[in-house]
């Protein structure tokens, strides 16, 4: 099956700063990598995805890339503003249509 | 707010007893799913079902059950042979096409003592 590293586990940055959080998967059938914000207590949203049939996607602060050849895909959040702060999962998914999580990485943005 | 809903937001319940968790949608979707959460572990796939009256065993099934009598409708049954039920249990739903998005409830923390 599917076999998704998150990095890093915990990321702290200044406000203003740039994040990157970087995903790889195992399965070169997967076709579709979401990215879901979750703050605390809360339940995961979608902030942005991307398919295979494209490398890069942006919407505002936020974008993903995605190499299908080395099978990684990372999250970049730049001009990074305090509620930003959350846990961020990746995911990656394929045929079985099931997304496979990454363990999440925590993001704090310090005023 | 996504047309999920969960119940109860947090639940207690003494060892040795089974405890339902609630999971309803209004959004039509086909296909939903029950995840587990615990810290660092990120989302652990109990039970998805793909239609009505059909389910399927995810990567960590053992001691839990589910039903799917309604489309709208995927309850979790917590029983006792689950070894650590503490947990934050998230359900989903989705359209059953690929790349379809998961839409999540707001989740209950459930904690046995």
């Amino acid at each position: 099956g599917e076999n998704v590293e998150q990095h890093p586990s915990t990321l702290s940055v200044q406000e203003g700063d740039s994040a990157v959080i970087k995903c790889t998967y195992s399965d070169s059938a997967s076709n579709y990598f979401p990215w879901y914000k979750q703050e605390l207590g809360k339940r995961p949203q979608l902030i942005i995805d991307i398919r295979s049939n494209v490398g890069e996607k942006k919407d505002q602060r936020i974008a993903v890339t995605l190499n299908k050849t080395a099978k990684h895909f990372s999250l970049h959040i730049t001009e990074t503003q305090p509620e930003d702060s959350a846990v961020y999962f990746c995911a990656a998914r394929g045929g079985s249509y099931i997304p496979t999580f990454g363990r999440g990485t925590s993001l704090i943005v310090h005023p | 707010d996504g047309g999920i809903t969960q119940s109860p937001k947090y639940l207690f319940r003494k060892e040795g007893q089974n405890v339902t968790l609630s999971c309803e949608q209004n959004l039509n979707h086909d296909a939903m799913y029950w995840y587990r959460q615990d810290p660092g572990q990120g989302l652990r796939l109990i039970y998805y079902s793909q239609i009505v009256n059909d389910f399927q065993k995810g990567d960590i099934a053992e001691g839990y059950s589910v039903s799917r009598e309604k489309k709208e409708s995927f309850p979790l049954t917590v029983t006792s042979a689950q070894k650590n039920p503490t947990a934050f249990y998230l359900c989903a739903s989705s359209l059953s096409g690929i790349g379809s998005e998961q839409y999540f409830g707001p989740g209950t923390r459930l904690t046995v003592t």
